[in-house]
Parts: C-alpha cells; sequence; structure tokens
C-alpha cells in the first residue's frame, strides 16, 4: 500500500534534548512539507523540500532542522533551541508544489 | 486578520441535517483545498478546486472566485461525519498553503 508514515505516533521528551521526527513516503512524490499543529491554530508550516537535496524555511522554521537526503525521507530534528516545542506536527507530500497534500498520522510531541 | 477565516468555529447538528461550513480568503489563490482531520489527528484531503462546483459523496464543495469564498456542504449528514474541517488555500506564486483555524462539526444520532 502507497502512503505516508510518521513515527513515533507519541513522544516524550526532556526540556534541552534534541528529537527527531521521522516522515517516510512510498508515493513517489517529489514534494514534502513538515507543519506544526497547536489547539485552536491553523497548521502552520514549518520546512517543505521540492526535491531531494533541497528545502527551504517556512513560516516558523526557527527552533527546527531538516535534510532531505532520500526522496521517501524528510525528518525533522527538533532542536533545545525552539521554545515552546509541545505540540503536533504534521508529515505531508504531493507529487509537486501545487498538488493534492497527503498527510501523515502525525506525531504528538511532548516536552517535559 | 488570518488569511483564511472559517465559519463557524464550532458546529452541532442532528443525524440527517444539510450541513453548510463557509470558508473566505483575502489573497489571490492558485486552488483552494478542503480537508478532513478525525479525533486522531489523521487529515484526509477532500478536495481541491480552483473554480466552480466538486460533488464526492454527500460532500460538495464550492468556490466563488469572485467573492473569495467557499462553501463545504454535506447532505444527510451522519456522526460519522463529526471531524474538523479546514480549508486551505495556496497562494498565488508561493509554493505553500495557508490554512484556516478550522471548524469542528459534531453530529449527533
Amino acid at each position: 500500500d502507497g502512503g505516508i508514515t510518521q513515527s513515533p505516533k507519541y513522544l516524550f521528551r526532556k526540556e534541552g534534548q534534541n528529537v527527531t521526527l521521522s516522515c517516510e513516503q512510498n508515493l513517489n512524490h517529489d514534494a514534502m512539507y513538515w507543519y506544526r499543529q497547536d489547539p485552536g491554530q491553523g497548521l502552520r508550516l514549518i520546512y517543505y523540500s521540492q526535491i531531494v537535496n533541497d528545502f527551504q524555511k517556512g513560516d516558523i522554521a526557527e527552533g527546527y532542522s531538516v535534510s532531505r537526503e532520500k526522496k521517501e525521507s524528510f525528518p525533522l530534528t527538533v532542536t533545545s533551541a525552539q521554545k515552546n516545542p509541545t505540540a503536533f506536527y504534521l508529515c505531508a507530500s504531493s507529487i509537486g508544489e501545487a498538488d493534492t497534500q497527503y498527510f501523515g498520522p502525525g506525531t504528538r510531541l511532548t516536552v517535559l | 486578520k488570518n488569511e483564511v477565516e472559517q465559519s463557524p468555529q464550532n458546529l452541532t447538528a442532528q443525524e440527517g441535517e444539510f450541513i453548510t461550513i463557509n470558508c473566505s480568503y483575502s489573497v489571490g489563490i492558485s486552488a483552494l483545498h478542503w480537508l478532513q482531520q478525525h479525533p486522531g489527528g489523521g487529515i484526509v484531503s477532500l478536495f481541491m478546486l480552483s473554480s466552480g462546483k466538486k460533488k464526492h459523496g454527500r460532500l460538495i464543495a464550492t468556490i466563488n472566485i469572485q467573492e473569495k469564498h467557499s462553501s463545504l456542504h454535506i447532505t444527510a449528514s451522519h456522526p460519522r461525519d463529526s471531524a474538523v474541517y479546514i480549508c486551505a488555500v495556496g497562494i498565488q506564486g508561493a509554493q505553500k498553503l495557508v490554512f484556516g483555524q478550522g471548524t469542528r462539526l459534531t453530529i449527533n444520532p
């Protein structure tokens, strides 16, 4: 089955630790995205990548980093510089930048 | 003011009712998307449209480009339609979507 997966579903970390969230897709999509969702707010774009080995900052990139070494994978690292990292993180992919985005199930990160 | 505004924020209805959720935007767009988010958090894309109307089962999405407004309708609503419905627009000239805050729909049996 083709799809987009994120792991883990729930993640707990201590304050000051870096943590990496996984996102994998087997849809052969070129574009991939990371969003953050907070209660009462719309999804906000953290980073996006239109092609392997290239990525751009979104609206709230500070305190986050990404890599795109393979077409299938777009991991997100939440660094200790992110002031309020507790949130629900969603990864998405699309054939191209203007196409329908397919979302993963999300990772709920809680920093204690 | 947000670039994408949805109304209502919350909507509770009885099974069988006709549901309308509205989305207004203030920027030039390449396309408008309607998404559904279930309680577990997963998001499913329902429609992508840039003009006119699209229908899928009991769901209908319309867009009026001149008025910068879109509606999502659900006919013969069912408790399984309970979810958060999100409107998102692709900004002209930018490679990103801008999302509304979502409408939480609850259908009671």
